[in-house]
């Protein structure tokens, strides 16, 4: 089975600038969860979707969105980019049933450089 | 809401020697407990996962870890480091009802010759 793929790999943008994030899960996986990984703040929680709908929410701006697709592909969006968003972006994948313990699958992730 | 705190940002240990990674977890009710790990420029692999069934968990690359309710505790070890053991690994926890990860800060293994 494939795994988690995340694209691109890398990126440099500007402030003020916007970003789409891409990331195919493991086929038959229905969650997607994203993580913001820094030195500083180490490894957030951005948000969960789950048959198109956002599930579960971190504590980050609004300029943060994302969305699912029919096909559990999920892209995440960051408007109105700042320095402080220069980060490894990860995207992990899991059943997304709930009652059933759960493991989430990690891509390996999109740099964002923000200049 | 859950957190995890993991103990030493940084372990040095000669290859051959114990390798032990300290994590504690808050919470009143035993959560799902993770132990993951990032090579440089990779995503996070998943090594091992505390779900209830087993105090002791045994996970891949020979390493295996100890839940410990009284102590709140979910240590990692593994016998004898190897070179490839080298990386950075994470002490993750959530909850039985959501699907949110969260992790601690990290400690990054280093592995002498």
């Amino acid at each position: 089975k494939a795994g988690v793929t995340q694209t691109p790999r890398y990126l440099i943008k500007t402030r003020g600038q916007q970003v789409t994030l891409s990331c195919s899960p493991i086929s038959g996986h229905r969650s997607v969860s994203w993580y913001q990984q820094t030195p500083g703040q180490g490894l957030q929680f951005l948000f969960e979707y789950f048959s198109e709908t956002q599930r579960n929410k971190g504590n980050f701006p609004g300029r943060f969105s994302g969305r699912q697709f029919s096909n559990s592909r999920s892209e995440m969006n960051v408007s109105t980019l700042e320095l402080g968003d220069s980060a490894l972006y990860l995207c992990a994948s899991s059943s997304g049933l709930a009652g059933i313990e759960e493991t989430q699958y990690f891509g390996p992730g999109t740099r964002l450089l923000v200049l | 809401a859950q957190s995890v705190t993991q103990l030493g940002s940084h372990v040095s240990v000669s290859e051959g020697a114990l390798v032990l990674l300290r994590c504690n977890y808050s919470s009143s009710v035993p959560p799902y407990l993770f132990w993951y790990v990032q090579y440089p420029n990779q995503g996070l692999q998943l090594l091992l996962k505390y779900t209830s069934a087993a105090t002791l968990v045994k996970g891949i690359n020979g390493f295996e870890a100890e839940f410990k309710k009284s102590e709140t505790s979910f240590h990692l070890t593994k016998p004898s480091a190897h070179m490839s053991d080298a990386a950075e690994y994470f002490c993750a926890v959530s909850d039985r009802s959501d699907y949110k990860l969260s992790f601690g800060a990290g400690t990054t293994v280093t592995v002498r010759a």
